[in-house]
């Protein structure tokens, strides 16, 4: 039931800006855009989500397309405890649908 | 707040056991998630409840799992007659549902179970 697309795996340097891209093409009007991220062994954790504007916060940056369809997750400077796996997802109806997510890996 | 707390963290159990885990959401989030996750694989969704009701059960929720949630405070899931395919971390979240969005989820760590 995944509704959303993203690469497997990614890798950043340490100190650089990360940019994870999402797409979503089936979401509707009202469903939210969210993203996760999960270390080994942990439950994933609450990163940022927003509808149609861009949303900053202090862990990362949410960029949403206009037409929705996609978006990109951004970290700043990612560091060493970033790496981790990266889950887009949005929720229809009242279910939050995971896919498989991208696994970042930074290089120091 | 303490954060969502489930218990045990570890169980294994034999075929054919009954096990049952438990999920202490956040308090007064009104909002219950149960997901589980194969290595490899992200969250899947089982099954949630609003306060008390459980409202939606995924078509992967096989009659040997039960869950509930009394009182809408904590929450149990129940496998009886496990199988080894229902070896999985099993996660539990819970959310402040504000005028029908889909507020943030806040995850516990989750219990691995391994059926030997």
């Amino acid at each position: 039931d995944a509704k959303t697309t993203q690469p497997n795996s990614m890798e950043s340097n340490e100190e650089e800006p990360v940019h994870l891209p999402c797409n979503h093409s089936t979401i509707s009007g009202t469903d939210y855009i969210h993203w996760y991220r999960q270390l080994p062994s942990q439950g994933p954790e609450y990163v940022i989500h927003g509808l149609t504007s861009n949303v900053n916060n202090r862990m990362a940056s949410l960029a949403i397309a206009e037409d929705r369809k996609s978006s990109t997750l951004i970290l700043h400077r990612a560091t060493l405890r970033d790496a981790a796996v990266y889950y887009c997802i949005f929720a229809t109806g009242n279910q939050f649908y995971f896919g498989t997510g991208t696994s970042l890996t930074v290089i120091p | 707040d303490t954060g969502v707390s489930q218990n045990p963290r570890h169980k294994i159990t034999k075929r054919g056991q009954n096990v049952t885990f438990r999920c202490d959401p956040i308090s007064e989030h009104n909002r219950l998630y149960w997901y589980r996750q194969t290595l490899g694989q992200g969250p899947e969704f089982l099954t949630y409840f609003q306060n008390e009701a459980q409202l939606e059960k995924s078509r992967l929720l096989s009659d040997r799992f039960s869950a509930e949630r009394p009182k809408g405070s904590f929450s149990t899931l129940e496998i009886q007659r496990t199988e080894q395919g229902d070896s999985a971390m099993y996660l539990c979240a819970s959310s402040l549902d504000r005028w029908g969005r889909n507020e943030k989820l806040f995850f516990g760590s989750g219990t691995q179970l391994s059926v030997l």
